[in-house]
């Protein structure tokens, strides 16, 4: 069965700007997480969505939000762009939230570059 | 605070056995401890998941004391091709502060 696919893949945005990234789930998930990884942070969590409800966020201003539809695929959003939010954006699918014992799947990422 | 904590990187000779520890004091009660790989330009591949004691699968094992508070993930016999990023996630916190942990990263290099 097909992947978690996100696109796009590349994007260059302006400061200031705002972006959407989208994420495609694998076929009969229902929990989608979102990270952002950068070689100083590494992968940090961003926020969780379960049957298009946001279960858990991380440590993010309120400028990174996300949603989840109902047919389990997930848009994050980042508005007023800083030059810090240059990094590769990943989404994984699970048919659980958490870690309960269920695997994560991840898609190849978008790498966001802010200019 | 809720963390997680690996080696920075690894050295290592095909052949040879590997094992990585990430250390996670806060982990959830419920919640499973997964190790990923990475290669460069690629989202993490899930390699095990275990909850306690041991889990074993084709590729490595995972080692997990009874408090929980860390894990070991061993890859036997590695080979040129395992030279990647090795990441550990737990769940830590709860109700509204519960948040999915990665660690560190641990840099493996494999040398021939």
């Amino acid at each position: 069965k097909a992947g978690v696919t996100q696109t796009p893949r590349y994007l260059i945005k302006t400061r200031g700007q705002q972006v959407t990234l989208s994420c495609s789930p694998i076929s009969g998930h229902r929990s989608v997480s979102w990270y952002q990884q950068t070689p100083g942070q590494g992968l940090q969590f961003l926020f969780e969505y379960f049957s298009e409800t946001q279960r858990n966020k991380g440590n993010f201003p309120g400028r990174f939000s996300g949603r989840q539809f109902s047919n389990s695929r997930s848009e994050m959003n980042v508005s007023t762009l800083e030059l810090g939010d240059s990094a590769l954006y990943l989404c994984a699918s699970s048919h659980q939230p958490g870690t309960g014992g269920d695997e994560q799947y991840f898609g190849p990422g978008t790498r966001l570059t802010v200019t | 605070l809720a963390k997680t904590t690996q080696p920075i990187s690894m050295d290592s000779y095909e052949g040879q056995e590997v094992n990585i520890t990430c250390s996670h004091n806060n982990i959830a009660t419920n919640d499973y401890i997964t190790w990923y790989q990475q290669f460069p330009s690629q989202g993490p591949r899930f390699i095990i998941q275990g909850y306690k004691t041991k889990v074993t699968n084709e590729v490595a094992s995972l080692f997990i004391p009874a408090d929980r508070k860390s894990s070991t993930l061993s890859l036997p016999r590695v080979s040129l091709s395992d030279t990647a990023v090795y990441y550990c996630l737990v769940g830590a916190g709860r109700d509204s502060s519960y948040k999915l942990i990665f660690g560190s990263g641990t840099r493996l290099l494999v040398r021939p």
